[in-house]
């Protein structure tokens, strides 16, 4: 799986977009980008993911540039309750691995917003 | 309503007695998997099952075994738990092939070792 680098952490104001990037430079063709998010003491929550260009739901939207090394999750106008951690990921779900499904989620990107 | 549920949610042990950490879905999902999650370390696979019968080590799977019976069911056994894993527990259920998966959690299981 390739390996992904985010910042460790964020501050925003309630209210404003944040962008949150996600580096993975090893991209294999096949492989799709997932972001989940994390509340403390609960599982992750399956937010968005995306192949190329740009994906958008009712959550939040991912940004994918054309050489696919990186991508950005957007969250628009956030609220309190959108602190949490956010994790990237990225792989072809085993489809081209042999049915393999190891999963690295890394350690994410603390997001913290502010009233 | 489609979920994963674990049990126990909570749990103080003892250094060396056997416990096991059920976990259950209901959505038919082939994938499931074990993760634990210490701070500052994110959260690290444990095992992993593609199927009934199947399967494989994660990146943390010292000192853990796994079984699947059934395809609903994915128990993790700690046969002689130590301090350092005093974690908390998630499990997770996907379907699996296919493009990459959305995997459901479970609302965690939190362990302790003394």
């Amino acid at each position: 799986l390739a390996k992904t680098t985010q910042p460790i952490s964020m501050d925003s104001y309630e209210g404003q977009e944040v962008n949150i990037t996600c580096s993975h430079n090893n991209i294999a063709t096949n492989d799709y980008i997932t972001w989940y998010q994390q509340f403390p003491s609960q599982g992750p929550r399956f937010i968005i993911q995306g192949y190329k260009t740009k994906v958008t739901n009712e959550v939040a939207s991912l940004f994918i540039p054309a050489d696919r090394k990186s991508s950005t999750l957007s969250l628009p106008r956030v609220s309190l309750s959108d602190t949490a951690v956010y994790y990237c990921l990225v792989g072809d779900g085993g489809w081209n691995s042999g049915g393999y499904q190891k999963v690295t989620f890394g350690t994410g990107t603390k997001l913290q917003v502010i009233p | 309503e489609a979920q994963v549920t674990q049990n126990p949610r909570y749990l103080i042990t003892v250094t060396g007695k056997k416990l096991t950490v059920t976990c259950s879905q209901n959505m038919n999902h082939e994938y499931m998997s074990w993760y634990r999650q210490d701070p500052g370390l994110g959260l690290r696979q444990i095992y992993y099952s593609m199927n009934v019968e199947v399967t494989d080590k994660g990146d943390v799977p010292e000192g853990y075994k796994v079984s699947r019976k059934e395809k609903r069911n994915f128990p993790l056994i700690l046969e002689s738990p130590s301090p350092n894993q005093t974690s908390l527990y998630f499990c997770a259920s996907s379907f699996s092939g296919g493009k990459i998966y959305e995997q459901f959690f479970g609302p965690g299981t939190r362990l302790t070792v003394l």
